[in-house]
């Protein structure tokens, strides 16, 4: 089984100010193609996740550009360049390498 | 727009049983891969089954397996969870999920907002 380990596990951040987690997985996500399984979800209290990243690095449908993901191999990074109070959830990364695992999920909060 | 409507929630006792369904519209059902994942109260997302978009296919979390069966009806935009000897570490609120693309790599763009299943004597 993939592990998938996040950190931090929560986070205070000023509006405005860019904000930064890390994701990583205990076996490599590229597969053999070069494609590399790695997505990002952000959950809003009360709501569904809903996909940010998808593939790494792409931000999936009327997704704001201050969200940005990267990485390779084992470790990941999701980046959100000027946090608005709206980003207040739950963010956690998923891999679908080999069947589907979540990371623990890291909660931002707004100071 | 995509909708995924899930129901079948409730109490139930440890060792029995409940079969969740998920309704499905807004897009062509028979096509994509569907999943179900669960969050225990105040935890994260565990991922528990996915089928294939034929059904041909089935793959279960080791927390589940054995216990849960995942099946779809393509006629009717249906996909089921049976669950069997449930445990009281069971009780979560179970999502229904869309695959992205016709992939198998992929992960789930769409969610339902979930229905509760709390296991309890």
């Amino acid at each position: 089984d993939i592990v998938m380990t996040q950190t931090p596990l929560s986070l205070s951040v000023t509006p405005g100010q860019p904000a930064s987690i890390s994701c990583k997985s205990s076996q490599s996500l590229q597969k053999s193609d070069g494609r590399t399984f790695l997505y990002w979800y952000l959950q809003k209290p009360g709501q569904p996740p809903q996909l940010l990243i998808h593939d790494v690095s792409y931000r999936f449908s009327r997704v704001p550009d201050r969200f940005s993901g990267s990485g390779s191999g084992t470790d990941f990074t999701l980046i959100i360049s000027r946090v608005e109070a709206e980003d207040v959830g739950t963010y956690y990364c998923m891999q679908s390498l080999h069947l589907y695992s979540f990371g623990q999920g890291t909660k931002l909060e707004i100071k | 727009e995509v909708q995924l409507l899930e129901s079948g929630g409730g109490l139930v006792q440890p060792g029995g049983s409940l079969r969740l369904s998920c309704a499905a519209s807004g897009f062509t059902f028979s096509t994509y891969a569907m999943t179900w994942v669960r969050q225990a109260p105040g935890t994260g997302l565990e991922w528990v089954s996915s089928i294939s978009d034929s059904g041909d296919h089935t793959y279960y979390g080791d927390s589940v397996k054995g216990r849960f069966t995942i099946s779809r009806d393509n006629s009717k935009n249906t996909l089921f969870l049976q669950m069997n000897f449930l445990r009281a570490e069971d009780t979560a609120l179970y999502y229904c999920a869309k695959a992205y693309t016709s992939d198998w790599y992929t992960c789930f763009d769409s969610w339902g907002q979930g229905t509760l299943v709390t296991v309890s004597s």
